[in-house]
Order: structure tokens, then sequence, then C-alpha cells
């Protein structure tokens, strides 16, 4: 099975900050990457697909880019309302496979 | 609206089974491969059965091979998970999930605790 490993675990920057977020794929598989955003005590939910589209309702400020194994999720400006895990998922062979999420924390 | 609303989550003993339940509204049911994501208390989410729409194929993963059984009934736009053998490992809130795409994960219900002690 293809193995997401996150990084970091946490991060913590200052509103406004640039928060970048990094995803290794254990193979290659294109551009089949989403990101999940999970607030606590909420379900998790869709805010990037096929690598670099926003879901509906994420801001301009989220952004998604990779090269075939590593992948990177930037929040360009951070703002207290981003404070959550954020994980990614392959989906370009069975089974599904997440990392283990990366929590952003406001300084 | 998308709605996918999970039931049957409870406290049940080791070896014990339980049947989780996801009611689906605001989409047609039919057409959509759907899955269940697991998630255990303070850990990460873990990609556990899928159904293809029309029910021909299921998916598992290792860790619920053989233990699970996913299955869906259209007509009433419910998809279950029945759960045998049941471990502490398997303690965890369990998410109805919808395929989209390839197969990113468009919308998600609110999970339902799935609790193994005795």
């Amino acid at each position: 099975e293809i193995v997401m490993t996150q990084s970091p675990v946490t991060l913590s920057a200052s509103p406004g900050e640039r928060a970048t977020l990094s995803c290794r794929a254990s193979q290659r598989i294109g551009t089949s990457v989403a990101w999940y955003q999970q607030k606590p005590g909420q379900a998790p939910r869709l805010l990037m697909k096929d690598e670099s589209t926003r879901a509906s309702g994420f801001p301009v400020r989220f952004s998604g880019s990779g090269s075939g194994t590593e992948f990177t999720l930037t929040i360009s400006s951070l703002q207290s309302d981003d404070i959550a895990t954020y994980y990614c998922q392959q989906y370009n062979d069975w089974p599904l496979t997440f990392g283990g999420g990366t929590k952003v924390e406001i300084k | 609206e998308v709605q996918l609303l999970e039931s049957g989550g409870d406290l049940v003993q080791p070896g014990g089974s339980l049947r989780l339940s996801c009611a689906a509204s605001g989409f047609a049911f039919s057409t959509h491969f759907l899955n269940w994501v697991r998630q255990a208390p303070g850990r990460g989410l873990e990609w556990v059965a899928g159904i293809t729409p029309d029910s021909r194929k299921t998916f598992y993963s290792n860790s619920v091979k053989g233990r699970f059984s996913v299955s869906r009934d259209d007509s009433k736009s419910t998809l279950y998970l029945q759960l045998t053998s049941l471990g502490a490992e398997d303690t965890a809130v369990y998410y109805c999930t919808r395929g989209a795409g390839g197969q990113y994960l468009d919308y998600w219900g609110q999970g339902t605790l799935v609790t193994v002690s005795s």
C-alpha cells in the first residue's frame, strides 16, 4: 500500500504568516492527492482535490502543489479560523491511504 | 444539500458485532461510490471500506478484511457497515463518506462512535 508521510506533526505560526505543510508519498501518484481540514470536534472536510483544485468554500489563501511524490499545502496568510489538523490522502491506488496529519496552531 | 447521517454506534464487548447505518439525502445516491473511514480517539484517519455504485465490488482495508462487510440499499439511500469479531483496536468514530472523481471524499457525515470494551 502507498504510505503517506506528513510533516511537521505540529506547525505553530503567527497570524498573517505563511504556513507550509508537506506530504510525501512512498511512490509516484501523479496528482491523485487530496487534502482535508478537520477542526476540533468536527468531521473532516475536503479542502483540496487533484493536488491543486480548491474545494468550494475555501479561500484563495489555500493552495496546493506537488511533483509526483512530494506535495505541499500552503496557507499564504494564516488566520485564526485555520486552526485545525490537515490530512493528505492519495487515491492513485487501493487502499486509499491518509497521512498522519499536521496540526496547525496559532502562535 | 448533501447530507450523510450515521447511526448505530454503541458500546460493545470484545468479540461482539454491530451494524452501522448511513442515511443519505440531497444527491443521486445510487450513482455514487461510498466509503467508511474511521478515526480512533486522538488519532488520524483510516479508510476502512468502499462499495461501487452497483454494489458489484467492495473494497476493504487489510485491518478489517474478513471481519467487516459493507453493503448498500439504494431504495432506501442507505449505506451499511457490518462489524464482527470486534477488538479494542476497532474503537473509533466511523464516518460515512461519498467518493468522487478518482476517489477523493467530497462529503462526510458527522460520524458515529463505536467503543469496544468489556
